[in-house]
Order: structure tokens, then sequence, then C-alpha cells
């Protein structure tokens, strides 16, 4: 298995242009998470997903942020309007029925000018 | 509420000394327990888990952890550094019942000097 994918790996916008993240889990797995990572806050659970559906979405710092999962492989974290306080590292993860450790996809590093 | 600490932000190790990462947890009953590894500009890598029995778990790379109960910690441990370990190493806990979200410490930076 390839591993949790993420794309695109860097991506540089200006402020209020939308911005659309990609994450595509480990095939069978059945939670999906979007982290961010700043040095100020560290990591922060966004939202998670379990069999596509949103199950906790609290973390979504405004309402500029959405995700969706339209399917068991494929999810999108999405920022409209962009701001220069969205830049981070954004990361997807997946985990098998929430037992294991979740697996890591290496993020999308998002700066925004 | 729910925690995890790691108490040291930065630690530096010469190559070939041994290391401890020291983490501590609150949570009401013993939580499902682990160590990520991540490397500059990389995702977090699984170390390690414990869910119960052999309080001594391998991990990948050479590590290794104790859960001790009675201190509520579950520090990592290596015996001898390597250059390629300077990374960023988080602790992290859930719930032992049912589904529960990971709970991240703030992490702990290992330098690693020749």
């Amino acid at each position: 298995d390839a591993g949790v994918i993420q794309s695109p790996r860097h991506e540089v916008t200006e402020m209020g242009q939308e911005v659309t993240l990609r994450c595509k889990p480990i095939s069978g797995h059945d939670y999906l998470f979007w982290y961010r990572q700043t040095m100020m806050r560290g990591l922060e659970l966004l939202i998670y997903f379990n069999n596509n559906v949103p199950i906790d979405d609290s973390g979504m710092p405004e309402d500029r942020f959405s995700a969706k999962m339209p399917n068991a492989s494929f999810s999108t974290l999405k920022i409209q309007p962009s701001e220069p306080r969205d830049s981070a590292v954004y990361f997807c993860a997946s985990s098998l029925a929430g037992n294991y450790g979740y697996t890591f996809g290496s993020g999308t590093r998002l700066t925004v000018v | 509420a729910q925690s995890v600490t790691q108490p040291d932000i930065h630690i530096t190790v010469s190559e070939g000394a041994s290391l401890e990462l020291r983490c501590n947890y609150s949570y009401g009953a013993t939580p499902y327990l682990f160590w990520y590894v991540q490397s500059p500009g990389q995702g977090l890598q699984l170390l390690l888990k414990y869910f119960s029995g052999d309080t001594l778990v391998q991990g990948i790379k050479g590590f290794e952890a104790e859960f001790k109960r009675s201190q509520s910690s579950f520090n990592l441990r290596k015996p001898s550094v390597h250059w390629s370990d300077a990374a960023e190493y988080f602790c992290a806990a859930r719930g032992n019942t049912g589904f529960q979200k990971l709970v991240f410490g703030t992490g702990t930076r290992l330098l690693v000097s020749p």
C-alpha cells in the first residue's frame, strides 16, 4: 500500500483565493482525519470522518473551512477565502476502526500571501 | 480533562548516548498510548503503541517505551542515538473504550550532537 497520499505537497496562494487540499486514505481504513500543524498551536484536529460521514468538525476554525469525503478513497479540505493566518501544514491521516495508531500523509504545506 | 504532557520542548543528546523522552498522561482509566516521530518535512510515523499486557513495548528503529501506571507515564527510550534520530517526537493517547480521538502532546524536538 502506498500509504496516505496528500496533494499538493506545497501550495502558495494569494489571500482571498480558494484552496483545495486532497487526501487519499489507505484502502480499507474507515476513519479519516484532517489535522493542522503550526508552531504556535501544534497539532490541531480539524475534522474526522467515519465511513465517509463527518463525525466531529468542532475543530474547524471558521466557516471558511469545509471538508468532504464523497467516497471511501478521497477527501478534500477547502478554504474559501484563504487568509495569511491559514498558513500551516495540513495533514490527513487514516485509521482502521480507530483501534490502531493513525497513519499520516506527508502533509500539504500551505502558504497564503 | 484528558491530556498528554511532554515536559521537554527540546533535548540534545550526543550521538551514541542513550535517550529518554518523557510523557505523562491524564486519563480516568489507562488509555491506549502511542509514540510518533516526525522528521523535517514529513508526516508523523508511528514508532510504537501500548494497549495492554507487557509494560515494555518494542518499536521500530530500535526504540522502546515503558508504561508505568503508578506514574501515569509512557517514556520513550533508545540505548544509543544515531544522528538520523534527530526529529520531533510526539506522545499520544486515546481512551480504551469504543472510538476516541487521539490526544497529542506538544512534542519534544531531539537534537543530536556529534
